[in-house]
C-alpha cells in the first residue's frame, strides 16, 4: 500500500505571495491533518480534515487555509507569505475516523520544505 | 513555552554507546508516544505507552512512561549509526482533541 504522499517536495516563494501545498493520503483513510514543523519548536497542529469537513483547528491565522476532496487528498493554502512561514509541513493520515488525531495512529508524508525569502 | 520538554536538544555519541533521552511535562498524559524522523522524511511512529511505569521494548529501544503519566524516556543501548535521526515525544490529553508534541532530540549515532 502506497504511504502518504506530498507535492510539492520543496518550493521557494517571496514575501506576499501565497501557496497551496498537496497532500494524498493513504488509500482507504479518511483524516488528514496537517502541521507545520519549525526547528525547535516541534509540530504544531494547523487543522484536521475528515470527510471534506474540517473537524478541528490549531492556533494560526487565517491566512492558512485547507480543504479536502471527495476522494480525501487535500491541499492547504498560505496566503500573503511571511518570512516566519519558512517551514516543513507535514501532512498525517489516519484510518479512525471517530477518535482524530490524538489517540489514532497517523502516517506521516515526507513533507513540503516551503522557504520564503 | 513546550507543554512537553525534551531534553538534551541534541546528542552526538560513538557506535557502541548507551543513551538516555528524556521527555517531560507538568501536565498528566493519558498516553504518550515515541516517533523517529530522518531526515527528509516525516515521523514515523516507534511505540505507544499507555499505563503509569509501563515499559516497553523494541529490540535496542526501551521506553517508559512515568508512574505519574508526566514524564517518559528511551533508551538506546549499543547505540548504532542507523539510529540517527530526530526523536519526538507526543502527548495525549484527553482535554485536548490533538497531540502535544516536544521539540525534540536530533541524534547522532558516529560510527
Amino acid at each position: 500500500k502506497a504511504g502518504v504522499t506530498q507535492t510539492p517536495r520543496y518550493l521557494i516563494k517571496t514575501r506576499g505571495q501565497q501557496v497551496t501545498l498537496s497532500c494524498s493520503p493513504i488509500s482507504g483513510h479518511r483524516s488528514v491533518s496537517w502541521y507545520q514543523q519549525t526547528p525547535g519548536q516541534g509540530l504544531q497542529f494547523l487543522f484536521e480534515y475528515f470527510s471534506e469537513t474540517q473537524r478541528n483547528k490549531g492556533n494560526f491565522p487565517g491566512r492558512f487555509s485547507g480543504r479536502q476532496f471527495s476522494n480525501s487528498r487535500s491541499e492547504m493554502n498560505v496566503s500573503t507569505l511571511e518570512l516566519g512561514d519558512s517551514a516543513l509541513y507535514l501532512c498525517a493520515s489516519s484510518a479512525n475516523p471517530s477518535t482524530g488525531p490524538s489517540t489514532d495512529t497517523q502516517y506521516f508524508g515526507p513533507g513540503t520544505r516551503l522557504t520564503v525569502l | 513555552t513546550q507543554l512537553l520538554e525534551q531534553s538534551p536538544q541534541f546528542l552526538s555519541i560513538q557506535e557502541g554507546e548507551n543513551l538516555t533521552v528524556y521527555c517531560n511535562s507538568s501536565s498528566v498524559f493519558s498516553s504518550l508516544q515515541w516517533y523517529r524522523q530522518e531526515p527528509g522524511e516525516g515521523p514515523v511512529l516507534l511505540v505507544t505507552v499507555v499505563t503509569g511505569g509501563e515499559v516497553k521494548k523494541l529490540k535496542r529501544l526501551t521506553f517508559q512512561f512515568g508512574d505519574a503519566r508526566k514524564d517518559s524516556s528511551l533508551h538506546i543501548t549499543a547505540a548504532q549509526p542507523g539510529d540517527t535521526g530526530l526523536y519526538l515525544c507526543a502527548g495525549n490529553m484527553d482535554s485536548n482533541y490533538q497531540l502535544i508534541w516536544g521539540a525534540g532530540t536530533k541524534l547522532i549515532i558516529k560510527p
